[in-house]
């Protein structure tokens, strides 16, 4: 089953832009991933679904300031124009018919 | 507007039982894959268990296999996760979600705010 790798932390200032990765494992570069936001002491959130073409498709309320892309087997997530409610844990996830597995979660921390 | 509410965590004691709720409105219930993720404290995120439709596929993260089952009631618009021998590496956030896709659970697209599992003595 794949494996999925994220920094554990990552800052950026108040305003800025900044570019997540969740890189799949070897021979998993194709799947399709999805990004999660949790506020902190809040439930995750679904932020959008993205395919190893760059092609994306966000959830209701998402704002325009996150995007997604990729490049072979990374998965990125663009935040811009940073704002302070954007300072949360961020996940990826990807599956197969019978598993769901998660990455190891970006700590982002907003300066 | 679609809401996901769980309910029925607590303090159980090692090997104990607990039953879990998420109760479901603002859609078509029926139509959907469910699943639970849960969350330790301070660590990341971790799927559980999903299920079809109509009951007839069930998937289990192999920690939980022949301990846990997820079941549904759709009449009711509920999901369930009976949890029976419980060990104290199960204490987390338990969240329901809803999945994407019609053939396949693909990701939550709606989670609920979660209910808190502790397995102690």
């Amino acid at each position: 089953q794949p494996v999925l790798t994220q920094s554990s932390s990552a800052s950026a200032s108040l305003g800025s832009s900044v570019k997540l990765t969740c890189t799949l494992s070897s021979g998993h570069s194709s799947y399709i991933i999805a990004w999660h936001q949790q506020q902190p002491g809040k439930a995750p959130r679904y932020l959008m679904k993205l395919e190893g073409s760059g092609s994306y498709n966000k959830g209701s309320g998402v704002p325009d300031r996150f995007s997604g892309s990729s490049s072979g087997a990374d998965r990125y997530l663009t935040i811009s124009n940073l704002q302070s409610e954007d300072e949360a844990d961020y996940h990826c996830e990807t599956w197969d018919s019978h598993t769901q597995v998660f990455g190891g979660g970006t700590k982002l921390t907003v300066l | 507007e679609v809401q996901l509410v769980e309910s029925g965590g607590g303090l159980v004691q090692p090997g104990g039982s607990l039953r879990l709720s998420c109760g479901a409105s603002g859609f078509t219930f029926s139509r959907y894959w469910m699943s639970w993720v849960r969350q330790a404290p301070g660590k990341g995120l971790e799927w559980v268990a999903k299920i079809k439709q109509d009951g007839s596929a069930k998937y289990y993260v192999d920690s939980v296999k022949g301990r846990f089952t997820i079941s549904r009631d759709n009449p009711k618009n509920s999901l369930y996760l009976q949890m029976n021998s419980l060990r104290a590496e199960d204490t987390a956030m338990y969240y329901c979600g809803r999945g994407s896709g019609s053939d396949y659970f693909e990701t939550s697209d709606y989670w609920g705010q979660g209910t808190l599992v502790t397995v102690s003595s």
